[in-house]
């Protein structure tokens, strides 16, 4: 079964320096997202992406990150200059039709 | 923000028995609800969605049931199994062309053998 897939799966890092996440969305896919989850809370939207651009983004996604579809299948999230409340799962998701969005497993980022 | 409510946060239930997930949203403009069925550590597997037009949707042991006026949802889990054990995940999206999925707190759901 197709799936999306992210890595690293564990990035520890130290505040103020620059990560990169990075997906492979499920190759049909025309619709991509970055959701994170910090321990304890709910998952919640990043952003999501269509057609080369940011189709909408949250309050959250501010200029420290950026999202980019460097060649046909990657997806890749880069957060600038991290902070300490940057530590959670970040998880990438793709789909097709409206109903059905599909996840991948997650980056866990922790910042020293 | 509390759009989405999943106001059990566990659930334990004997295998071969029904499992009952409940969740509510506060704004009529979603217009499909999905459910997600999540392991720690990973990422959340969709299990079934539903469209705001409908009152049921049925896969396999999985039934989803939407109340628009009552604005509540609930998946059904019939035969509940052992492996079925994992937190559960509403989520919505708004309609109106948004793709944010909005989601709810999850529920622990142990199916106990």
């Amino acid at each position: 079964e197709p799936e999306v897939t992210q890595t690293p799966s564990h990035q520890v890092t130290q505040m103020g320096q620059e990560v990169i996440l990075r997906c492979v969305p499920i190759s049909n896919h025309l619709y991509f997202y970055w959701y994170r989850q910090i321990l304890g809370q709910k998952v919640e939207f990043l952003v999501s992406f269509y057609n080369n651009e940011i189709s909408e983004k949250s309050e959250i996604f501010d200029d420290q990150f950026s999202v980019e579809r460097p060649d046909g299948s990657n997806f890749t999230l880069k957060i600038r200059s991290t902070k300490l409340e940057d530590s959670a799962m970040y998880f990438c998701a793709s789909r097709t039709v409206r109903n059905t969005i599909y996840f991948g497993e997650g980056s866990w980022l922790t910042v020293v | 923000d509390q759009q989405v409510k999943q106001n059990s946060p566990s659930l334990s239930v004997q295998e071969g028995r029904i499992s009952i997930l409940n969740c509510d949203y506060t704004n009529s403009m979603f217009d499909y609800f999905l459910w997600y069925k999540k392991y720690p550590a990973e990422g959340p597997t969709f299990l079934i969605s539903i469209s705001s037009i409908k009152d049921k949707n049925e896969d396999g042991r999985f039934t989803v049931f939407l109340n628009k006026s009552a604005k509540h949802l609930s998946l059904h889990i019939v035969p509940s199994q052992p492996g079925d054990s994992a937190v559960y995940f509403c989520a919505a999206i708004w309609g109106g062309g948004s793709e944010k999925l909005v989601f709810g707190k999850g529920t622990k759901l142990t199916v106990n053998p």
